[in-house]
């Protein structure tokens, strides 16, 4: 398969908790971004970390990036029941592939 | 248009049909990539377009798919003799930069194919 792996599968969580996602890529990469998806929806942006950067933070998003072992996490703190949705990590490098994905559920 | 348009949203075709999906990346984007996601799956990389041409198709899953960008600007998926297992979400994606650029890509909302 082209994509990388994603754990957990599936997450679900309280309103107010803090949501950990997990990437792993295949490749060297010159970025990696993460995605959100709405159900029935195309994805969205949400950041991007460079090969050179360990981490990064936008908003109540925090990436981290470990390229010694092809690795990435995004955390999103004090969820909120708009955060469900599938959370996917692209690795761009030579391929622009993404991972399998997690969904979110964030409980009221 | 603000952002990347598929057309149409929703098809349903017969097995043995063919189809042609159509995007409109944003004005002036360089890049513009497809994917298929299955119910469930992430994104999987089909092909990519700098400009008018394809440099990259390694991920057309046969011979029966062809994509094409004659002006640079819009991109049609063809899916020819479709099969059952082509029912998938088309996902077209733009840049304003080539690959590997620093910067996220806009997606649309896809095209939802059924194949009955």
């Amino acid at each position: 398969s082209q994509q990388g792996e994603e754990d957990p599968q599936a997450l679900s969580i309280q309103e107010g908790e803090n949501a950990t996602m997990n990437c792993s890529y295949k490749t060297s990469i010159n970025n990696l971004q993460w995605y959100r998806q709405n159900s029935g929806r195309g994805l969205v942006h949400l950041i991007l970390i460079r090969s050179n950067e360990r981490e990064k933070h936008s908003g109540r998003l925090r990436v981290t990036l470990d390229t010694s072992k092809k690795s990435s996490s995004l955390l999103i703190t004090a969820s909120r029941a708009a955060d469900t949705a599938s959370y996917f990590c692209a690795s761009i490098g030579n391929q622009f592939y993404f991972g399998t994905g997690t969904s979110l559920t964030v409980i009221p | 248009g603000a952002g990347v348009s598929q057309s149409p949203r929703y098809k349903v075709a017969k097995r043995g049909q063919d189809v042609a999906l159509r995007c409109d990346p944003i004005s002036g984007h360089v890049s513009l990539f497809w994917y298929q996601q299955a119910l469930g799956q992430g994104p999987e990389f089909l092909t990519y377009f700098q400009n008018e041409a394809q440099l990259d198709k390694s991920g057309l899953p046969s011979d029966r798919f062809f994509a094409e960008r004659p002006e640079g600007s819009v991109s049609t998926l063809k899916i020819q003799r479709t099969q059952q297992e082509d029912s998938a979400v088309y996902l077209c994606a733009s840049s304003l930069g080539g690959w590997g650029q620093q910067g996220g890509y806009t997606f649309g909302s896809g095209t939802r194919l059924t194949v009955v």
